[in-house]
């Protein structure tokens, strides 16, 4: 069974430019939670999609957001972008969402470094 | 609001010795609590979980973890540390609400295994 697949793997984007992320989740899992991670803030939830509709959100600010397919396959997108969302973005994905259980299958991150 | 923190940033150990990753948790109600692991370049892996079922709990690869709700803690232990161990392990809580939920990560734990 595949696992969690994230791509690109690494990026380098400059200030003002915008991203896109893309994650696969396995199959038959029905929500994908975003994380970012920095060395400063450690591990911070995005947002989570179930069903395509984003169901929980972050404390990020509106330069941040998702969508999620008809296929379960999520994308996450960040415009005007800063120096300071430079981080590794994790996509993570669980039958029902992964809150109740903890139970989410993380992928290998896409690497963001913006200059 | 529910939190979690891990007492040591970095843990040192030799090969062969035994691993404690300390960790105390905040939260007004029976939380459920989970340990995750991140090796270098990887996504995050599900250690083990605590859901309110017997308070000592098995992992792969040798961890346990004990729910202590009189100390707050959830420390996470192997009694025989390999070359293998090494990587980065997060506590984390979970909050879950109708319809949903996210993971809260401790700031993690840098585990080293010398030779």
């Amino acid at each position: 069974k595949a696992g969690v697949t994230q791509t690109p793997r690494y990026l380098i984007k400059t200030r003002g430019q915008q991203v896109t992320l893309s994650c696969s989740p396995i199959s038959g899992h029905r929500s994908v939670s975003w994380y970012q991670q920095t060395p400063g803030q450690g591990l911070q939830f995005l947002f989570e999609y179930f069903s395509e509709t984003q169901r929980n959100k972050g404390n990020f600010p509106g330069r941040f957001s998702g969508r999620q397919f008809s296929n379960s396959r999520s994308e996450m997108n960040v415009s005007t972008l800063e120096l300071g969302d430079s981080a590794l973005y994790l996509c993570a994905s669980s039958l029902d969402g992964g809150g109740n259980t903890g139970e989410l299958f993380f992928g290998e991150g896409s690497r963001l470094t913006v200059l | 609001a529910q939190s979690v923190t891990q007492l040591d940033s970095h843990v040192s150990v030799s090969e062969g010795t035994p691993v404690l990753l300390r960790c105390n948790y905040s939260s007004s109600y029976s939380p459920s609590l989970f340990w995750y692991v991140q090796h270098p370049n990887k996504g995050l892996q599900l250690l083990l979980k605590y859901t309110s079922a017997a308070t000592l709990v098995k992992g792969i690869n040798g961890f346990e973890a004990e729910f202590k709700k009189s100390e707050t803690s959830f420390h996470l232990t192997k009694p025989s540390a390999h070359m293998s161990d090494a990587a980065e392990y997060f506590c984390v809580v979970s909050e879950s609400w109708a319809g949903g939920g996210k993971l809260i990560f401790g700031q993690g734990t840098e585990l080293s295994v010398k030779p």
